[in-house]
């Protein structure tokens, strides 16, 4: 267990709809990593969010949108769903600042748009 | 900006061969890198990092600054090993955030 919870682990919606996906971080860590996962495309990088605010961006869609809230758990949000947005989407959290940028991974949430 | 490139998307061993998965970077500080393996598109783990020099399943990774270089080497592969492997960069300080980058993975296949 790394410490980091995704919720939900599997979520199925149709087209068109709008989802929210949620990870805390492990206790103690700022930062807050999105990853998307897609058998063709590898592992995206997202979106990065230190301490409630936005650090770094990726291939992130414009239907898409994250925050971090003050207890540093966040929420991905992805709405007008296509069918290629099913993937299975990874969060990380990691203790930024001095040290090592290690990320610790949740378990991930997959979506399956249908 | 910061890379990292791993040139083998598939890669197939025998079970006791060694392996030897490829890892190059582009950063233009000091890097800190690592080797995660994700089994089965589960959570994904970290494997090793480079500043702690160890070694966990066998599996070791050197830091060739002078080829920008973080191969994971490991002497007998074990069936077990099958997985697929993701080599990250950690860098880009930004404020006190760092960003992680992750090369686009080597499924390793230990075959029997």
């Amino acid at each position: 267990d790394s410490g980091v919870t995704q919720t939900p682990k599997h979520l199925i919606t149709a087209t068109g709809q709008r989802v929210t996906l949620r990870c805390s971080p492990r206790s103690g860590d700022l930062s807050v990593y999105w990853y998307q996962q897609s058998l063709d495309q590898g592992l995206q990088f997202l979106i990065q969010y230190y301490n409630g605010e936005e650090r770094a961006k990726g291939n992130i869609l414009e239907r898409f949108s994250a925050q971090q809230f003050p207890d540093l758990h966040s929420e991905l949000n992805l709405s007008s769903l296509e069918l290629g947005d099913s993937a299975l989407y990874f969060c990380a959290s990691s203790v930024t600042g001095q040290g090592f940028a290690e990320a610790f991974f949740g378990q991930g949430t997959r979506l399956t748009v249908v | 900006a910061q890379r990292v490139t791993q040139p083998e998307k598939l890669l197939s061993v025998f079970k006791g061969a060694p392996v030897e998965l490829k890892c190059n970077y582009s950063y233009s500080g000091s890097p800190e890198l690592f080797w995660y393996v994700q089994y089965s598109r589960q959570r994904l783990q970290l494997l090793l990092r480079h500043i702690s020099r160890e070694s966990i399943k066998g599996f070791t990774a050197d830091l060739n600054k002078g080829e920008t270089s973080f191969h994971l080497k490991k002497p007998f592969a074990q069936e077990e090993d099958s997985a697929m492997y993701y080599c990250a960069l950690g860098g880009a300080q930004s404020g006190s955030a760092r960003q992680l980058t992750f090369g686009s993975g080597t499924q390793l296949t230990v075959l029997p």
